[in-house]
């Protein structure tokens, strides 16, 4: 199985910081990956797929990028409904694989 | 309003049986592949299931293939899991998606999610 392997695991940040969070993966998957938002206690919500396309409704401080190996999920000014934990997951292959995640908590 | 209901939740004894629905409403059913991804407490994501528009393929992580069966009724908007032999470390919040499927698979509407906890 095709292993994602996400940094950090955590990071503080203010608002209006610009975050980058990182999704690496154990071999080639061209750019079959998505990104996840999940608060606490809810359910995820899709943010980003294909590595890089924006997904209806979400906003465009959201950026995605990468291909092959290593990816990015860019916050571009940090908001207060931004504080939650995301995950990428790739669709390469089954079986599908979502990284460990990212929490992104208020300094 | 697009919208998946799960349910069938709760305590179960380890090496017992639950089986989870997810009813489908707003949206043409029959049109899209269905998902169950799980949540362990305080733990990640984990996809644990697919199911095409027709039924006709389906795909599970490791851990639970040969346990868990997804099945799906077009007539009735709905998805189902049935899983047996239950094990502590299938204890989590089971959550319904569901994937749109043309060259790239992402899970774009999601349930609220089910709980299921696998004690003696």
């Amino acid at each position: 199985a095709i292993q994602m392997t996400q940094s950090p695991s955590s990071l503080s940040a203010s608002v209006g910081d610009r975050v980058t969070i990182t999704c690496r993966a154990s071999q080639g998957i061209r750019n079959e990956l998505g990104w996840y938002q999940q608060n606490p206690g809810k359910a995820p919500k899709l943010l980003i797929y294909a590595a890089s396309i924006l997904h209806s409704g979400v906003p465009s401080r959201f950026s995605g990028s990468g291909s092959g190996t290593d990816f990015t999920l860019t916050i571009s000014s940090l908001q207060p409904e931004d504080f939650a934990t995301y995950y990428c997951l790739h669709d390469h292959t089954y079986p599908l694989t979502f990284g460990e995640g990212t929490k992104v908590e208020i300094k | 309003e697009v919208q998946l209901v799960e349910s069938g939740g709760g305590l179960v004894q380890p090496g017992g049986s639950l089986r989870l629905s997810c009813a489908a409403s707003g949206f043409r059913f029959s049109s899209f592949w269905m998902s169950w991804v799980r949540q362990a407490p305080g733990k990640g994501l984990e996809w644990v299931a697919n199911i095409k528009h027709d039924g006709s393929e389906k795909y599970y992580v490791d851990s639970v293939k040969g346990r868990f069966t997804i099945s799906r009724d077009n007539a009735k908007n709905s998805v189902d899991l049935q899983m047996n032999s239950l094990r502590g470390e299938d204890t989590a919040v089971y959550y319904c998606a569901r994937g749109e499927d043309g060259y790239y698979y992402y899970m774009d509407v999601w349930g609220k999610g089910t709980a299921v906890i696998v004690s003696s």
